[in-house]
């Protein structure tokens, strides 16, 4: 069973609709990421919180909003979503070490959207 | 030309084969290796790092090329549990986080 959780595991909303996505971990681990991942394509990364501190944005359309509350805890909020959109939204989380986050990925098992 | 490419495959072998992936990658910035496994409808789950030395897990070797910016994977006496989809990872510390990059992956199927 994966450490990371997200909730939830299927979301179905409108193009008018706002959700947030949620993503969790109590492993002390310093480094939390979203990634999107279209049927039969790797996944592609979004974001990635450092430290609690967004440190990259892979130029994501503002559609989809990061939010880091605590070390623990990663929200993704999306509002007006296109179809497009459409895909498993992967949460995940690496161990930090004297400043610098780690390296090796633990993946959650994914929230599975669909836009209408 | 993109980050990390690999053979999509599929690689279709029978049980007990010996089976090898490649990845090449376009950064010669990035600094570290890693093999995932991804099974139908599952999250991607760290296989083993890749080191220049070359490293082994079992039935597993690894082995990456600087200089080619290349890496690989060797699967000895395949399962037919081995069948999955095989992620190339490559990362890149930019400062402030690891930017780690996913190939297109590699699907092994293996057969009675």
């Amino acid at each position: 069973d994966t450490e990371v959780t997200q909730t939830p595991k299927h979301l179905v909303m409108g193009m008018t609709n706002k959700k947030s996505l949620k993503c969790e971990q109590h492993m002390g681990h310093r480094a939390m990421y979203w990634y999107k991942q279209k049927a039969k394509k790797p996944p592609e990364l979004m974001f990635v919180y450092s430290y609690e501190k967004l440190s990259i944005n892979e130029s994501v359309p503002s559609r989809f909003s990061p939010e880091c509350p605590n070390s623990s805890l990663l929200n993704l909020h999306l509002h007006a979503l296109q179809p497009e959109d459409s895909a498993l939204y992967l949460c995940a989380s690496s161990q930090g070490d004297r400043g610098r986050p780690g390296e090796k990925l633990f993946f959650g098992s994914g929230t599975q959207l669909s836009v209408l | 030309r993109k980050e990390v490419e690999q053979d999509p495959g599929p690689f279709n072998v029978p049980e007990g084969a010996t089976v090898a992936f490649n990845c090449t990658y376009s950064n010669s910035a990035s600094q570290s290796f890693f093999w995932y496994r991804q099974d139908c409808r599952k999250e991607p789950k760290l296989l083993m790092s890749v080191y220049s030395s070359g490293n082994e897990d079992g039935r597993f070797t690894a082995q990456l090329n600087r200089a080619s910016q290349y890496i690989s994977l060797l699967i000895r006496d395949s399962k037919l549990s081995d069948s999955a989809t095989y992620l190339c990872v490559v990362n890149t510390y930019t400062g402030g986080g690891n930017k780690l990059t996913f190939g297109t992956g590699t699907q092994l199927k293996v057969e009675l």
